[in-house]
């Protein structure tokens, strides 16, 4: 399998659950990325992971857990989300951190919060 | 801070009917524009780089133009296989650490048969 793959693809969960979202990359790459996107808004970026560090956390509440165990395999931890995270949420990975040439997303996962 | 405006947010077309995409963008000093297409259900996918004012890229029937205040996707006899959202985002100069891509709302573009 190449590119990036996320699961599951589509997500609905109750204010007081707890999810995780899966996101592996096959392209030898060194840098994840958590993006959200929600309708009538430009992508978010949420994480950034370089080498498995966390370089970027861009002002995320911390009922998102995010999770990188190697270079290839990104998680992001749900807990007692709100409505409003609806959305659909997009991981990334590109060849070098801080000079992004271009990212490779996923196909995302369409989460929905009741 | 760093912003993208897409124009307009939709666009509708006949087949063979060609166009341009606008994207203007406010960058303390442009590292690189990018374009990506998305389709419906899909993450978006990269189509252009563009570095500096005046340099053009080609890709079938796209062609991404660059000024300093704003980029231009534009589409010529499109196909109803150009039906998706285009997307236009802008990194800033590295002037230490991570630097953000900044991503505008895109254009949705309908091509009819």
């Amino acid at each position: 399998e190449t590119g990036v793959t996320q699961t599951p693809r589509h997500l609905v969960m109750g204010m007081t659950n707890k999810k995780s979202l899966k996101c592996e990359q096959h392209l030898g790459h060194n840098a994840m990325y958590w993006y959200k996107q929600s309708a009538k808004k430009p992508l978010e970026l949420m994480f950034v992971y370089n080498f498995k560090e966390q370089t970027e956390n861009n002002s995320v509440p911390s009922r998102f857990s995010p999770e990188c165990p190697n270079s290839s395999h990104l998680f992001l931890h749900l807990h007692t989300l709100q409505p409003e995270d609806s959305a659909l949420y997009l991981c990334a990975s590109s060849t070098v951190y801080s000079d992004v040439e271009k990212l490779f997303f996923g196909s995302g996962t369409q989460l929905s919060v009741l | 801070e760093d912003q993208v405006t897409q124009s307009p947010e939709a666009l509708r077309l006949q087949e063979g009917e060609s166009s341009s995409l606008n994207c203007s963008y406010t960058v303390s000093g442009l590292r690189g524009l990018f374009w990506y297409r998305q389709d419906p259900g899909k993450g978006p996918e990269f189509l252009f780089t563009l570095y500096s004012a005046g340099e053009e890229k080609e890709k079938e029937r796209l062609k991404a133009t660059l000024t300093k205040k704003e980029s231009f996707l534009h589409i010529t006899a499109p196909k109803p296989e150009d039906s998706a959202t285009y997307l236009c985002a802008v990194q800033a100069a590295d002037s230490g650490g991570y630097q953000k891509v900044t991503f505008g709302i895109g254009t949705k573009l309908q091509v009819i048969p």
